[in-house]
This record gives C-alpha cells, sequence and structure tokens, in this order.
C-alpha cells in the first residue's frame, strides 16, 4: 500500500508568481482535501475533490485552484502569489466522499517560500 | 477561524509521565479525531471517537468525549521521547471537512 505523496518538497517563489502542487493519494482513495499550515498554527481547510470535481471549499480566494485527475491524484494551483501564502500545504487522502467516520491519510506537504 | 482550541498550547513532561490535552470545540459533531505531527511532516491520524462514544482507547492513548460540554481529551500512558510532537484535535462537523485547532507541542525529556 503506498502511501501520499506530495512533489516538491521545497519552493522558493516570487510575489505574483503562480505555483502547481502536485499530490498522489493513497492507492483505494478517492477523496483529497488540501490544507494550509502556516508555522506555529493548525492546518486550514482549503478544498476537497470527490471524483474529479470540488465537493467543498474553505475561507480561500478564487486564486486558490485545483484538480483531480482520474487515477486520483491531484494539483494545487495558486495564482498572484502573496508574501502570507508562504506555509506548509498538506495534501490528504480519505475514502468515500467526505470525511465521515474516514481518518485523513496525510503526505508530509511542501514547504513554500513567497519572498 | 479554527473549530477546535486546544489547551495547553506546550506542555513539557519527563520520559515515564502521562501526558494530557484537551480540547474544546463550538459547533455539534459527527466525530472528533486526534492526529500527531513531528516537526515539520505531515499529521499522522490517532484516533477517532464518534458523537456516541464517551471513552476509545488505543495502546497508550485514551480519548474522551464529553459532547454537553463540547469537550475530549487525550491521554498519553508512559509517555517517550518519540512521543515529542504537536497533537491536534479535528471536528467532523457533517460538512465535508476536519477543523482543526491550533495544536499542543508536547516535550517529552529523557
Amino acid at each position: 500500500e503506498t502511501g501520499v505523496t506530495q512533489s516538491p518538497t521545497h519552493l522558493i517563489k516570487t510575489r505574483g508568481q503562480q505555483v502547481t502542487l502536485r499530490c498522489s493519494s493513497q492507492s483505494g482513495h478517492n477523496t483529497v482535501s488540501w490544507y494550509q499550515q502556516a508555522l506555529g498554527q493548525g492546518p486550514q481547510f482549503i478544498f476537497q475533490y470527490y471524483r474529479e470535481e470540488e465537493n467543498g471549499r474553505g475561507n480561500f480566494p478564487p486564486r486558490f485552484s485545483g484538480l483531480q485527475f482520474p487515477n486520483y491524484s491531484s494539483e494545487l494551483n495558486v495564482n498572484a502569489l502573496e508574501l502570507d501564502d508562504s506555509a506548509l500545504y498538506l495534501c490528504a487522502s480519505s475514502l468515500t466522499g467526505g470525511p465521515y467516520n474516514s481518518p485523513l491519510h496525510f503526505g508530509n506537504g511542501t514547504r513554500l517560500t513567497v519572498t | 477561524s479554527q473549530q477546535g482550541e486546544e489547551d495547553p498550547q506546550a506542555l513539557s513532561i519527563q520520559e515515564g509521565e502521562n501526558a494530557t490535552m484537551n480540547c474544546s470545540y463550538k459547533t455539534s459533531i459527527n466525530n472528533l479525531q486526534w492526529y500527531r505531527q513531528n516537526s515539520g511532516r505531515g499529521l499522522v491520524h490517532l484516533i477517532l471517537i464518534r458523537s456516541n462514544e464517551r471513552e476509545k482507547h488505543s495502546g497508550r492513548l485514551r480519548v474522551t468525549l464529553d459532547t454537553s460540554k463540547k469537550s475530549s481529551s487525550l491521554l498519553i500512558t508512559a509517555s517517550r521521547a518519540a512521543d515529542t510532537a504537536s497533537y491536534f484535535c479535528a471536528t467532523d462537523a457533517n460538512d465535508y471537512k476536519l477543523s482543526f485547532g491550533a495544536g499542543t507541542t508536547v516535550t517529552v525529556r529523557a
């Protein structure tokens, strides 16, 4: 059983640029959720994808967008990067259409630094 | 905004001692989950307790849930150096997402 893998592990971008983060789900999982974790804080929900469609969204602006592919892997895209976007971005996969009684399996995250 | 709030923010204990941390939340929930995060890495699921359960055990972990007080506690018994990590509670309020608190940082001294 392969776990959740994220790439890249670290990334440095300049304000105003665009970034794409990638995630491969744990095998057998059909739902992917993305979280942003600022230093010293808990993860904040960005959005969730189930069967290639957005299943819910947190309080993040439209410049945060995502995709889920038929093999359940996923991408997080952030346009017009701002300094406050610097954070650890976590991808988590789970089974079924939501977290109901279903634990999340997290990757090790992508550390994004915006300068 | 975060649904759960952990208390204390930080905890330092001697190896072999017990560690207790608490979580309070605001809205009704389906279940509550606890996760561990080692420095800068992904979160690892520890235990899930459903809203109709009051206590659950897993190895050295004991979780309680009091839905009338909207609170939960996590007890780690006989702590080890490897338990040094941040611990987060996360609530499932039947709205497709888990909402995490800010976490409790636990340091176990040898």
